[in-house]
């Protein structure tokens, strides 16, 4: 059974660092991950999404990048800003599961002004 | 305006009651999704359909029954027999058959049952 783990469960960075989120899954086997943000009592928001034969995607200062291989995928984010805060959760889609995702359970971010 | 709404925003009910909580989408996606989300949690999920008059179970579907009549819509109801229904739960859709499978969600309904 596929697990999805996200680490740290919890971040608080100063205005302007550059961050790297994790997220890692067990099972090596998927067709693709999706990198999703949470506002407080709000939906997912969809941010970017990485095909199983992609190494990386990018959309403005955000930039995901995925081994397969080693079950390890990364969200980096560049000159952070308050208005990032917010938590941040990966899913992937396993080869064999049609459309279901499974998901992480995700790393809150706070952006300190 | 092309998305997923959800209503209501936020539900009590008493135990012992079935509630049915709603979820329309004018994406033109074939397949929907409920999950439920827990404080401090990830998204666990219900049930899912791929198309119209078809739905499969999730992890979670003890206690929850859903029907899928309309392509646009995918009702989820919360029955007495699911012991802990206190929850946040969302909805979603996405495009089935060939591509990304990109997952857009709704805002989600805010469940309290006391």
């Amino acid at each position: 059974k596929q697990e999805v783990t996200q680490i740290p469960a919890a971040l608080s960075v100063p205005e302007g660092e550059n961050l790297v989120l994790n997220c890692s899954f067990t099972d090596s086997a998927i067709y693709n991950l999706q990198w999703f943000r949470q506002d407080p009592g709000k939906g997912l928001t969809s941010l970017l999404l990485i095909q199983s034969s992609q190494r990386e995607q990018t959309s403005g200062r955000l930039n995901a990048s995925l081994d397969k291989s080693s079950g390890r995928s990364t969200l980096y984010i560049a000159a952070s800003q308050p208005g990032d805060s917010a938590t941040y959760l990966c899913a992937v889609r396993q080869e064999t599961s049609g459309s279901r995702l499974t998901f992480g359970e995700g790393t809150q971010l706070t952006v300190n002004p | 305006d092309g998305g997923i709404t959800q209503s209501p925003k936020y539900l009590f009910r008493k135990e012992g009651q079935n509630v049915t909580l709603s979820c329309e989408q004018n994406l033109n996606h074939d397949a929907m999704y409920w999950y439920r989300q827990d404080p401090g949690q990830g998204l666990r999920l219900i049930y899912y359909s791929q198309i119209v008059n078809d739905f499969q179970k999730g992890d979670i579907a003890e206690g929850y029954s859903v029907s899928r009549e309309k392509k646009e819509s995918f009702p989820l109801t919360v029955t007495s027999a699911q012991k802990n229904p206190t929850a946040f739960y969302l909805c979603a859709s996405s495009i089935y058959g060939t591509g990304l499978y990109e997952q857009y969600f709704g805002p989600g309904t805010r469940l309290t049952v006391t």
